[in-house]
């Protein structure tokens, strides 16, 4: 079964740093490797998504890169605001279609 | 579109109760997945469907779990007999299709449904 880790667990920067989230899994046989967002008591929004073929994709100030062949993923933050403040959490597409989750970066950017 | 519709959002229940959750899935959307959240295990994936058909149900923690999809537009979760230990926050979430079909499919979720038992 695939395991999915992400480090750090938390995060606490302050305003206008950059930053860099980490996720590794354990197979390398995926399809797919989404990033989400959750904020306090929501739902799950999602990011960026890469596919397996892909090196990286960006929206805004984040940018995310897949290296499939050794199992790892970041998630870039540039010039984080205090509305960054958030869980992150990456999500692998396995070659059964099923979608495995990390536990998550918890982090805090403080003004 | 609405995005995926979760009912209730929030539950209490006594243990011993039958506890149902209901999933509306983004219309069109072939493929539904059945999560749970907790501090301790983070989202587990509990089962998921395609073309309401089961395809994987290895993560239903016990047979007091089953999962149902009657038709495209809808899935429930029941819980029966409900314990205390089944406190936790339920996510539904959707996507167009499964990888296998297309490789930039992307998964939506629903706002999730809090479940305590007492």
């Amino acid at each position: 079964k695939q395991e999915v880790t992400q480090i750090p667990a938390a995060l606490s920067v302050p305003e206008g740093e950059n930053l860099v989230l980490n996720c590794s899994f354990t197979d390398s046989a995926i399809y797919n490797l989404q990033w989400f967002r959750q904020d306090p008591g929501k739902g799950l929004t999602s990011l960026l998504l890469i596919q397996s073929s892909q090196r990286e994709q960006t929206s805004g100030r984040l940018n995310a890169s897949l290296d499939k062949s050794s199992g790892r993923s970041t998630l870039y933050i540039a010039a984080s605001q205090p509305g960054d403040s958030a869980t992150y959490l990456c999500a692998v597409w396995g070659n059964n279609n099923d979608m495995r989750f990390g536990a998550g970066t918890r982090l805090t950017v403080k003004p | 579109d609405a995005g995926v519709i979760q009912s209730p959002r929030h539950e209490v229940t006594e243990m011993g109760q039958e506890v149902t959750l209901r999933c509306k899935p983004i219309s069109g959307h072939d493929y539904l997945f059945w999560y749970r959240q907790t501090m301790m295990r983070g989202l587990e994936l509990l089962i998921y469907f395609n073309n309401n058909v089961p395809i994987d149900d290895s993560g239903m923690p016990e047979d007091r779990f089953s999962a149902k999809m009657p038709n495209a537009s809808f899935s429930t979760l029941k819980i029966q007999p409900s314990e205390p230990r089944d406190s936790a926050v339920y996510f539904c979430a959707s996507s167009l299709y499964p990888p296998l079909k297309v490789l930039n499919t992307e998964a939506f979720f629903g706002q999730g449904t809090r479940l305590t038992v007492v």
